[in-house]
């Protein structure tokens, strides 16, 4: 299995600023996937970061807003941009098995934006 | 598209007694992956199981079992003499099976199972 990082583990940010969220994988991977979980809510895919291209990005999601960038195949890095209240959830990282389908996740970072 | 429903918002049970968590779930896809999650209070998503949608043969592991009917898209997780650390959020979700991106999840909404003691 795999072993994911994500730093920090909790922020709270002030309205109108921005928080990089970083994600650290102990092995190399193509793919890796951001995901949200707001408050009380199921899990969201913001996006799918693949190494040495532009992230896709899900129905609902920006790129200016949750730009991500994959600069190699054990790192991501996911910016939530001009932050509101509405932003406060948990942010997750994941990487799917190679072999099919498995996904690790990371432990989350709780954005708790006022 | 795809689309996983746990209809059950929240469970509560006692201690040692038996309880049944659902998961229906569609897709288009005539291959897939079923998965359970557990997140506890902590915050953190615990994999429990996944499943390959050619193989319907029923799992158990310890307390937990999981009944896998393509005929009804159910993927429905029960636990066995149930533990207050089994006091939880339970997601099912589901993935395609082509590799890349398609592992994407799709989860359903989840269901907090609280044990009491």
């Amino acid at each position: 299995s795999a072993v994911i990082s994500q730093k920090p583990s909790r922020d709270i940010c002030q309205r109108g600023t921005s928080l990089t969220i970083q994600c650290q994988v102990d092995s190399q991977v193509t793919m890796m996937f951001w995901y949200r979980q707001q408050p009380g809510q199921s899990l969201t895919l913001i996006a799918t970061a693949n190494q040495g291209s532009e992230a896709t990005y899900e129905s609902g999601f920006v790129i200016d807003k949750f730009p991500i960038s994959r600069p190699n195949l054990t790192f991501s890095t996911l910016t939530v941009s001009n932050m509101s209240p509405e932003d406060s959830s948990i942010y997750l990282c994941s990487v799917p098995k190679w072999t099919g389908g498995e996904q690790y996740f990371g432990p989350g970072t709780r954005l708790t934006v006022t | 598209a795809q689309k996983v429903t746990q209809a059950q918002t929240e469970i509560s049970v006692v201690e040692k007694e038996d309880v049944t968590l659902d998961c229906v779930y569609e897709t288009r896809d005539t291959t897939y992956y079923l998965f359970w999650y557990k997140q506890p209070p902590s915050g953190e998503l615990v994999f429990l199981i996944r499943r390959n949608s050619f193989d319907e043969q029923n799992e158990i592991s310890g307390r937990y079992s999981w009944n896998f009917q393509k005929s009804t898209s159910s993927f429905n997780f029960t636990i066995t003499a149930s533990q207050v650390v089994d006091s939880a959020v339970y997601f099912c979700a589901l993935s395609e099976a082509g590799g890349g991106s398609n592992y994407k999840l799709t989860f359903g909404k989840g269901t907090l199972l609280t044990v009491n003691p």
